[in-house]
């Protein structure tokens, strides 16, 4: 597509239930990263894919996060048994990559997660 | 390790005055830097890059920076400030590293107040 999409934009969930945040990235594009933007604060990094190579899951908080790439695409990232505090927008960036001179990330527009 | 030290989370402008949004890195290689734009219920949009080539970099909406290694600075500025710029801005650091990709370590973000 033209551009990073992010669905849902927005989601309500109660404590303790699953959610799955999905992005699909730009077309071609072999990078693909996960961050978190809590209220006042800047930008956390919590996972990143690049091309078939085994994703960097450093900056993941807790084993409740996880994230997958089907075929080098689509991204998701589950939250399992959500918590209060992972309330926040979690922003999905894709870039060409290192080899295609690729520094510089296009984001998506963000999907706001509300735990109640 | 790389990190980035955005120097006032809160700056405020008359329109028609210089803007002036400070950044220092800290990076083990030559980095390269960036400067992100954030509007109310939007993703970020990439204002400018530094990737080595000319120290002065120019970027969309009359915005530019300079990159300044004996300071370890990269200072965002705008000759006459404009309503619209109001928004949040995040500098953000990468190195070069082929091994390590091109993830990008952000700062906590400036809030830009422009006042009529």
């Amino acid at each position: 597509g033209a551009g990073v999409s992010q669905s849902p934009s927005n989601k309500v969930t109660e404590k303790g239930k699953d959610v799955e945040l999905r992005c699909d990235p730009i077309s071609g594009h072999t990078a693909l990263y996960w961050y978190r933007q809590s209220l006042g604060q800047g930008l956390e990094f919590l996972i990143y894919f690049q091309g078939n190579s085994a994703p960097d899951k450093s900056g993941l908080p807790s084993d409740r996060f996880s994230a997958e790439r089907t075929g080098g695409s689509v991204s998701t990232l589950t939250i399992q048994r959500t918590q209060q505090e992972d309330s926040a927008v979690y922003l999905c960036a894709s870039s060409p990559g290192l080899r295609q001179g690729g520094y510089g990330y296009t984001f998506g527009s963000g999907t706001r997660l509300t735990v109640v | 390790a790389q990190s980035v030290t955005q120097l006032g989370s809160h700056v405020s402008v008359s329109e028609g005055a210089l803007v002036l949004l400070r950044c220092n890195y800290s990076s083990s290689v030559p980095p390269y830097l960036f400067w992100y734009v954030q509007y109310p219920n939007q993703g970020l949009q990439l204002l400018l890059k530094y990737t080595s080539a000319a120290t002065l970099v120019k970027g969309i909406n009359g915005f530019e920076a300079e990159f300044k290694k004996s300071e370890t600075s990269f200072h965002l500025t705008k000759p006459s400030a404009h309503m619209s710029d109001a928004a949040e801005y995040f500098c953000a650091v990468s190195d070069r590293g082929e091994t390590s990709g091109s993830r990008l370590t952000f700062g906590e973000g400036t809030q830009l107040t422009v006042n009529p």
